[in-house]
């Protein structure tokens, strides 16, 4: 079974700071996929990045980034220049890549709130 | 593309009854997703149907049933409500074929309230 540990239930930054939502995964497979979700108060869960557990190269896109890190089972999320607009839920989730079971398991999520 | 579609977005319901949400997921996509988002157990896989089928099933009791239609299209059915039934009801969708990622796209969600 895979499970997904959000520690962080709120984390409260002002505009432009940057921030990091923290994220620890369970999984006994050896090849998954691990995401990020976002979830404004319209309730739709939107899709932000993924990554596959054979890739550990961390990216920057825009003013998101991630830091994937196998050895301690950690998928970390960073927004740089926080906007208002970031305010929402946060979503780590994981999957695993092989066989037919397509169902995410979500953490429990991380209610970001960016002030201006 | 349109994105994922849900019906209704909000409804209210009484004890015992029934209900029947449904989804149509983006065209082309052939596999539906069903979640469950509660504050206390957070967001839990119900089901996912691919090809009129159900290919996966999570921890729900069989009062939770679901179908899906030759055009892609899914209901989800919860019967004899509780309480603890309220929550917003999120579909997913994706290809569902065999490409590895099968990226899964969300739609607005059913907001379900049993009183």
């Amino acid at each position: 079974a895979q499970k997904v540990t959000q520690a962080q239930t709120e984390i409260s930054v002002v505009e432009k700071e940057d921030v990091t939502l923290d994220c620890v995964y369970e999984t006994r497979d050896t090849t998954y996929y691990l995401f990020w979700y976002k979830q404004p108060p319209s309730g739709e869960l939107v899709f932000l990045i993924r990554r596959n557990s054979f890739d550990e190269q961390n990216e920057i896109s825009g003013r998101y980034s991630w830091n994937f890190q196998k050895s301690t089972s950690s998928f970390n999320f960073t927004i740089t220049a926080s906007q208002v607009v970031d305010s929402a839920v946060y979503f780590c989730a994981t999957r695993i890549s092989s066989g037919s079971a397509r169902q995410l398991t979500f953490g429990s999520g991380t209610q970001l709130t960016v002030l201006p | 593309k349109a994105g994922v579609t849900q019906t209704p977005r909000y409804l209210i319901k009484t004890r015992g009854q029934q209900v029947t949400l449904s989804c149509s997921p983006i065209s082309g996509h052939r596999s539906v997703s069903w979640y469950q988002q509660t504050p206390g157990q957070g967001l839990q896989f119900l089901f996912e149907y691919f090809s009129e089928t159900q290919r996966n099933k999570g921890n729900f009791p069989g009062r939770f049933s679901g179908r899906q239609f030759s055009n892609s299209r899914s209901e989800m059915n919860v019967s004899t409500l509780e309480l603890g039934d309220s929550a917003l009801y999120l579909c997913a969708s994706s290809s569902g074929g065999t490409d590895r990622v099968n990226e899964q796209f969300f739609g607005p969600g059913t907001r379900l309230t049993v009183l």
